[in-house]
């Protein structure tokens, strides 16, 4: 049973396309986010949702845009894709209270390839 | 300045051996401080929390010292699958979980 799945794990596509990435969780956290990690291995957040609403929206393209039908469900559409945008992209969840976050599990993550 | 820095390394040492990585970051209101591992192609999972008092966990200690902002991991007696990068990481007031760039071991035979 994987906690935090997500599809596809590999991506191919061409410059200009539009392309979606999806996750899931099975964990019932409240809080789920996108991550970034770039050729140089460097991990940064993307966005953060909590309960179906965007908390975090750190400085990305509005290329880049998550949904989040459900509280287990958290998908990044890409559009116009650009060579930049080529990295791998990992999705995590975490349980937060107000007083405690009890620490992130992430997905396999999806390696983004723009040609 | 980076919020969160780490040596990139690689640390090249053989098996048995005992390796110090450190960390420093930046947001003195950081609340929580963790140890990542991530392998090759793989996800980053959590090693360890680190608390103010020092905590271990089998043969990994975690430091934290919050007057320098300084937080440290040791490995004692290392084995090959210890061969990994180290990600030191912090969380913000927002649970908002900042990474290091990672500190890459190589544990030889």
């Amino acid at each position: 049973d994987t906690a935090v799945s997500q599809t596809p794990k590999y991506l191919v596509t061409q410059m200009g396309n539009d392309k979606s990435i999806k996750c899931e969780q099975n964990l019932g956290h409240d809080t789920m986010y996108w991550y970034k990690q770039d050729s140089k291995k460097f991990l940064k957040i993307m966005f953060s949702y909590n309960n179906k609403e965007l908390i975090i929206n750190e400085t990305v393209p509005n290329r880049f845009s998550p949904k989040s039908p459900d509280k287990a469900h958290l998908n990044l559409h890409i559009n116009s894709l650009e060579l930049g945008d080529s990295a791998v992209y990992f999705c995590a969840s975490s349980h937060v209270t107000q007083d405690f976050n009890y620490g992130y599990t992430f997905g396999s993550g999806t390696r983004l390839t723009v040609v | 300045r980076k919020e969160v820095e780490q040596d990139p390394g690689p640390f090249n040492v053989p098996e048995g051996a005992t390796v110090a990585f450190n960390c420093t970051y930046s947001n003195s209101a950081s609340q929580s401080f963790f140890w990542y591992r991530q392998d090759c192609r793989k996800e980053p999972k959590l090693l360890m929390s680190v608390y103010s008092s020092g905590n271990e966990d089998g043969r990994f200690t975690a430091q934290l010292n919050r007057a320098s902002q300084y937080i440290s991991l040791l490995i004692r007696d290392s084995k090959l699958s210890d061969s990994a990068t180290y990600l030191c990481v912090v969380m913000d007031s927002s649970y908002k979980l900042i990474f290091g760039s990672g500190t890459r071991l190589l544990v030889r035979p």
